[in-house]
């Protein structure tokens, strides 16, 4: 089964300044077919589901501020928020898709300075 | 816009079988791929399994596989999760989801959540 960890667990950022958030998976999970990486990005807000971000490592869901962007290839991969906004606070995970069982990173939590 | 919507019992019996179902609007069941999710009090996101239309494909996760069965009923565009001989750590909230197909496998709706606590 392929491991994800996230780094780090908790960051607290002020506004306006940027915010990473890093992930790294225990295999490959670039497909070497298509030269593409199952790797998703989900922010998760108090009391609600979480929300898909980003998808195959860099490409932004429809309606997704583009503050938002990801990064990264093979086993190493970057969630970035430029500027950061009171809105963002939120937990932030990551997902590989590249084989079952699916696993998310255990989870970052982004709070305001 | 797909609209996914979890209900049932919000409180079991360790022993006993959780049931939930998943109703879904806005779009067939019998296309893309249905998960089920969830997600012990403050704690991160553990898939639970997925069922593909109507059940040509299921795959489970294998901590949990020897407990849960994913069904789906197109007729109500709804799909369910059985998980058996509960305890105390099946507790958590669950989430439906949809992913797009068997290669993008991210979850790109989901339910607002259910939470079932496992208790006597």
């Amino acid at each position: 089964d392929i491991v994800m960890t996230q780094s780090p667990d908790s960051l607290v950022v002020s506004l306006g300044e940027r915010a990473t958030i890093n992930c790294k998976s225990s295999q490959n999970v670039l497909y070497s077919s298509n030269n593409k990486n199952y790797l998703a990005w989900y922010q998760q807000k108090p009391g609600q589901s979480p929300k898909l971000l980003i998808y195959r490592a860099s490409t932004r869901e429809s309606g997704v501020p583009d503050r938002f962007s990801g990064s990264g290839s093979g086993t190493d991969f970057t969630l970035t928020i430029s500027s950061l906004r009171a809105e963002d606070v939120a937990v932030y995970y990551c997902q590989q898709y590249y084989s079952p069982p699916y696993s998310f990173g255990q989870g970052t939590k982004l709070e305001i300075k | 816009q797909v609209q996914l919507q979890e209900s049932g019992p919000g409180l079991v019996k360790p022993s006993e079988t959780l049931s939930l179902t998943c109703t879904v609007s806005g779009g067939s069941i019998s296309t893309y791929y249905w998960s089920w999710i969830r997600q012990p009090p403050g704690k991160g996101l553990e898939w639970i399994g997925y069922i593909y239309s109507s059940g040509r494909s299921i795959n489970y996760n294998p901590t949990l596989k020897s407990r849960v069965t994913i069904l789906a009923d197109t007729s109500k565009n709804e799909f369910s999760l059985k998980l058996d001989s509960v305890t105390a750590a099946d507790t958590a909230v669950y989430y439906c989801a949809r992913a797009l197909d068997g290669f993008d496998y991210y979850f790109d709706f989901w339910g607002q959540g259910t939470l079932v606590t496992v208790s006597s």
